[in-house]
């Protein structure tokens, strides 16, 4: 599976967009953008995928470099409960072949 | 709808023992995946069932094992319990329809091994 690197920590001021970034140079022609997120003490959750098109949904957005090499997840307006760590993971889309493997992510803390 | 649930929520063992955790997908999900957290750490994962079968599974040694019930519900299972498999584990179920590749987290059972 493709590495992904994120930087360890960001800080946003609520109310901002919150735009959290992701390297996975090495990802293959047929592996997803997955972006999930752990709130303290709780199981990670989902947030959004893509393969190679922009992708939006009630939670956030997922924008994807056109080589497929890095991505940035937007949080348009940020709050408080938004503070979590944020985990990229680069999954193949084959059934059958679907563990997540998560890095150390990105630790988002939102500013009052 | 319940999400996925885990029993217990709290457990402590001593090294050597064995540990016995417990999962239930959520409604219409048949794939449940396990996943050890180490504090600090994000989650490793231990090993897939689908169709009462291990799928797929990581490197984890043979004292990790489990089960998935025709209810689709799971059990891991730890023998011999060392100080270092003290940690957060995460029972995740992927839904029927495969081409969401979603998968729904439950709280997770934190073991502490003494």
């Amino acid at each position: 599976d493709a590495k992904t690197t994120q930087p360890p920590s960001m800080d946003c001021a609520e109310g901002r967009a919150a735009n959290l970034p992701c390297n996975h140079s090495t990802i293959s022609g047929n592996e997803y953008v997955y972006w999930y997120r752990q709130i303290h003490s709780q199981g990670p959750q989902y947030i959004i995928h893509g393969l190679k098109n922009n992708e939006t949904n009630e939670m956030a957005s997922l924008i994807i470099t056109e080589d497929r090499k890095s991505s940035t997840l937007i949080l348009p307006h940020a709050t408080l409960r938004d503070t979590a760590v944020y985990y990229c993971i680069v999954r193949p889309s084959n059934f059958g072949n679907e563990k997540l493997t998560f890095g150390t992510g990105t630790r988002l803390t939102i500013i009052p | 709808d319940a999400g996925v649930t885990q029993s217990p929520t709290h457990l402590i063992k001593t090294r050597g023992q064995q540990v016995t955790l417990r999962c239930s997908p959520k409604s219409g999900h048949d794939t449940v995946s396990w996943y050890q957290q180490a504090l600090g750490q994000g989650p490793q994962f231990i090993f897939q069932y689908y169709e009462e079968e291990e799928r797929q599974r990581g490197n984890f040694p043979d004292r990790f094992s489990g089960h998935q019930f025709p209810n689709y519900s799971s059990e891991l299972n730890v023998n011999a319990l060392l100080l270092g498999d003290s940690a957060l584990y995460l029972c995740a179920s992927s839904p029927a329809d495969r081409f969401t590749y979603e998968q729904y987290f439950g709280p997770g059972t934190r073991l502490t091994v003494t």
